[in-house]
């Protein structure tokens, strides 16, 4: 079957780094979205990878292993803003994106 | 308009009803979807079509359909809402399918009783 696994909830302190796992099972794989979604409203695009190792931008990165079934968002000089869930959404073998129920990210003064 | 409309915000519906819920993006994109997203599950597709003419069905297809009579416009139709369907509904749109990304509407609110 397919399976996303993020963790449910995580809290960093403005200013700092966090890092969001997501591992994934998925029947073919055609790359990998993250979105990020704030409360009440709708997700919006962060970053797509399709090949192995890490793609910056700005203060976002994403990274994939494709080997490991595995991909990582990193946030650096986390603002108030960030707050919000990050959902990890492989593309599966018919271009099908499959959604994780995504990391709540509490980000503390 | 720029973007994904959807209407209405929100609304409450009495069981057995019929119900659309409208979608219509100025982008030119090929491609429109339909998901839910109910509270601690990810986004599940319902409906899609990759342009215009043409639909197909997602992981939870039944209960719902769907038309796409021209690129603009994307409804979808609760032919007789139940409790279970009670969730928040996101159209979204790409340029073509496939790994393009896919850009979202601001989602309808919508509660069955």
């Amino acid at each position: 079957g397919q399976n996303i696994d993020q963790p449910t909830e995580m809290t960093a302190t403005e200013g700092a780094i966090v890092q969001i796992n997501c591992t994934y099972q998925t029947s073919g794989f055609n790359g990998l979205f993250w979105y990020q979604q704030h409360a009440g409203e709708a997700p919006t695009f962060l970053s797509y990878n399709v090949l192995d190792g890490l793609e910056e931008k700005g203060r976002f990165s994403s990274f994939l292993s494709r080997s490991k079934g595995y991909s990582y968002l990193l946030l650096k000089e986390l603002q108030m803003k960030d707050s919000a869930s990050y959902l990890c959404a492989p593309l599966d073998s018919n271009y099908q994106l499959i959604w994780g129920a995504g990391t709540k990210l509490i980000i503390k003064p | 308009i720029a973007g994904i409309t959807q209407a209405p915000t929100s609304q409450i519906l009495a069981a057995g009803r019929r119900m659309t819920l409208r979608c219509t993006q100025d982008m030119r994109h090929n491609a429109m979807y339909w998901y839910r997203q109910d509270l601690g599950l990810g986004l599940r597709l319902i409906h899609y079509s990759n342009t215009a003419g043409t639909t197909g069905k997602g992981e939870v297809p039944d209960g719902y359909s769907v038309s796409r009579a021209n690129t603009d416009d994307f409804p979808l139709t609760l032919a007789s809402a139940v409790p279970s369907q009670t969730s928040v509904y996101f159209c979204a749109s790409s340029e073509e399918g496939g790994a393009d990304t896919q850009y979202f509407g601001p989602g309808t609110r919508l509660t069955v009783l």
